[in-house]
This record gives structure tokens, sequence and C-alpha cells, in this order.
């Protein structure tokens, strides 16, 4: 079946500071998609991007759809406290009869 | 939460009971999902739903088994739980199939001893 491959698994790093996260596949998705998750608790939907190319904020987020349609980015820029997580990637295909593929996450901590 | 509630929050349960985990959505929306989440394999899909009594397998459906009478309502049960379906169920929403993203319920943490 199809892979997302997300990276890195996790990142500890300084209020303050920005954040890169990205996932790639060897397989052509039409949808990608970013989501939050805190303990205790479900995913939560982030950012949807539905186009090549495409670049979408949402506040301090900001997200990519690659060229390639293979793989996409999340930056989140000036990291506070409350951005403790773990992101997800999701990429959406007709190959998989339009079913979610998730990457295996990226757990974030910040330091205050 | 976008209008989905999952229960039980929590069960503990022994090997080879059956256990029954549902999902109540608010939202009127069409599709309906249940994945299971587990360290180092993130989220996987063990059956979705596109209607009421509309159903079709996952990418980890065996032990499964899914009902759905009515559209608000999508449930999942295990006929015999194993120790291998500890894990957190999380279920899933959608208005459409393509290009339609997911809204999550809270999860149920199920532990099978």
């Amino acid at each position: 079946g199809q892979q997302l491959n997300q990276s890195p698994q996790s990142m500890f790093i300084q209020e303050g500071e920005d954040v890169s996260m990205n996932c790639t596949s060897s397989s052509i998705f039409n949808t990608w998609l970013w989501y939050k998750q805190e303990p205790g608790e479900g995913p939560v939907l982030l950012i949807a991007l539905y186009k090549a190319g495409e670049l979408t904020s949402n506040g301090r987020l900001t997200a990519q759809f690659g060229i390639t349609r293979k793989d996409s980015f999340l930056n989140i820029s000036a990291s506070i406290p409350s951005d403790v997580g773990i992101y997800f990637c999701a990429g959406q295909s007709s190959n998989a009869g339009n079913m979610l593929t998730f990457g295996g996450g990226t757990r974030l901590m910040v330091k205050p | 939460d976008a209008g989905i509630t999952q229960s039980p929050r929590h069960k503990v349960t022994e090997t080879g009971t059956p256990v029954t985990l549902r999902c109540h959505q608010t939202e009127n929306h069409r599709y309906m999902y249940w994945y299971r989440q587990d360290p180092g394999h993130g989220l996987r899909l063990i059956h979705y739903s596109y209607g009421v009594k509309d159903t079709d397998k996952g990418e980890v459906s065996d032990g499964y088994s899914v009902s759905r009478s009515k559209t608000e309502d999508f449930l999942l049960t295990l006929e015999s739980a194993t120790s291998s379906q500890t894990s957190v169920y999380f279920c899933a929403i959608s208005e459409d199939l393509a290009g339609s993203p997911l809204h999550f319920g809270n999860g149920t943490r199920l532990t099978v001893t």
C-alpha cells in the first residue's frame, strides 16, 4: 500500500524558534492534510491543501502542497508552548480509493 | 470535535469477550470511519461507512465488524477481543469521500487483558 514518510519523528525546540516538518511519498496524492493531536484527544485539522504548488497559511502555520504531488511540508513560526503535540500529515489519492494515508507523526516539544 | 461523541472513553476487558464501541455524530455527514492508533503504526483504517447499512473494509479489518443502522451512529464490534486489539480507537466523519477532510472524535482507549 501507499506509505508516507514523515520527518522528523520528534523535535525538541526552544520557544520562539521556527519549526519545519515534512512528508514524502513515492505515490502521488490529490489532497494533503495536516493534523495536530494533543494528549487524550483526537487529531484536529490544521490545514488542507488541494492543488499542487498551493501554499496555505493558518496563523503561524504555513503548509505547502509539493509541485510533484509527492510531498508536503508544514512550518510553524515563532513556536509557543501550546504548539506541543503530535503533528500528522495525511494524503488522499484516488489510487487508494480516496482513503487517507497517514504519516507516522512528528512529536513536537517546546521548551519555555 | 465537530459534533462527534465516542463511548466509552476508556474500557478494560478480558481476552475472548465481545466489545462494542459507539460513535455518534450530530453533523449529518455521510461518511464515518473507524481508525486505530498504535505507536509505530500511526492511524490505520479499520472499516468505514458510506451510508446507512453501507460499509466496507479498511486496511486492518480482521477481527472487527461494524454496523450503521442510522446516519448518526456507527458501531465497532470486536466479537472476541484479543490482546493485539489493545489500542486507541478513533471515529471520524466526512461529508464526502474525495477532497473532504476527516474530523475526528476524542477516541476510546481499549485495553484487553
